[in-house]
């Protein structure tokens, strides 16, 4: 399978804490995505980074690309109870292929 | 939120029924996509359409086709479904098909076969 490996498959923080979740892909990527699930939703996009880009910044949200360890990370600092969700990974290959997700790491965020 | 529209939300049908799931968008989105998500698996893509009458297999695509007449409707059909086919599904769509622009889901379909 091509999908993207988070880690860890879930995490549980305090309010006010960082929360950090990585993401590990086997081939070269063009783009690297970040989506967020809240319970019995669709997915809905955070941040897209390119292979060219080492880290991109979006309020709370920071992601880094390290594309020689064939890796991400998504750090969302000062967390809220509101970010209570699972966090996906989507990794886009060369040619004309679609996203490829991976299976997510599930997010508590306990007041 | 993006105008994409998925119908039924929620689908009881018997082993070996066909049925078929409607994905519709206002967008006008060039390409559309077909998820499963399973516990474990993530979301896993069966088909994907990249304009009309253009589609191809994604990963888990055995015992599901598709088709898509019209720009906005991106239909699946399980053809003889399978209580291995009981999932949420998840419509999406994305102007740019080669992932360089965000994708857009709709809020699934929870299919149970019995």
């Amino acid at each position: 399978s091509q999908q993207g490996e988070e880690d860890p498959q879930a995490l549980s923080i305090q309010e006010g804490e960082n929360a950090t979740m990585n993401c590990s892909y086997k081939t070269s990527i063009n783009n690297l995505q970040w989506y967020r699930q809240n319970s019995g939703r669709g997915l809905v996009h955070l941040i897209l980074i390119r292979s060219n880009e080492r880290e991109k910044h979006s309020g709370r949200l920071r992601v880094t690309l390290d594309t020689s360890k064939k890796s991400s990370s998504l750090l969302i600092t000062a967390s809220r109870a509101a970010d209570t969700a699972s966090y996906f990974c989507a990794t886009k290959f060369s040619g004309n292929t679609p996203l490829v997700f991976g299976k997510g790491t599930r997010l508590s965020v306990i007041a | 939120d993006a105008g994409i529209t998925q119908s039924p939300r929620h689908k009881v049908t018997e082993t070996g029924t066909p049925v078929t799931l409607r994905c519709h968008q206002t967008e006008n989105h060039r390409y559309m996509y077909w998820y499963r998500q399973d516990p474990g698996h993530g979301l896993r893509l069966i088909h994907y359409s990249y304009g009309v009458k253009d589609t191809d297999k994604g990963e888990v695509s055995d015992g599901y086709s598709v088709s898509r007449s019209k720009t906005e409707d991106f239909l699946l059909t399980l053809e003889s479904a399978t209580s291995s086919q009981t999932s949420v599904y998840f419509c999406a769509i994305s102007e740019g098909g080669q992932g360089n622009t965000e994708a857009f889901f709709g809020q699934g379909t929870r299919l149970t076969v019995v």
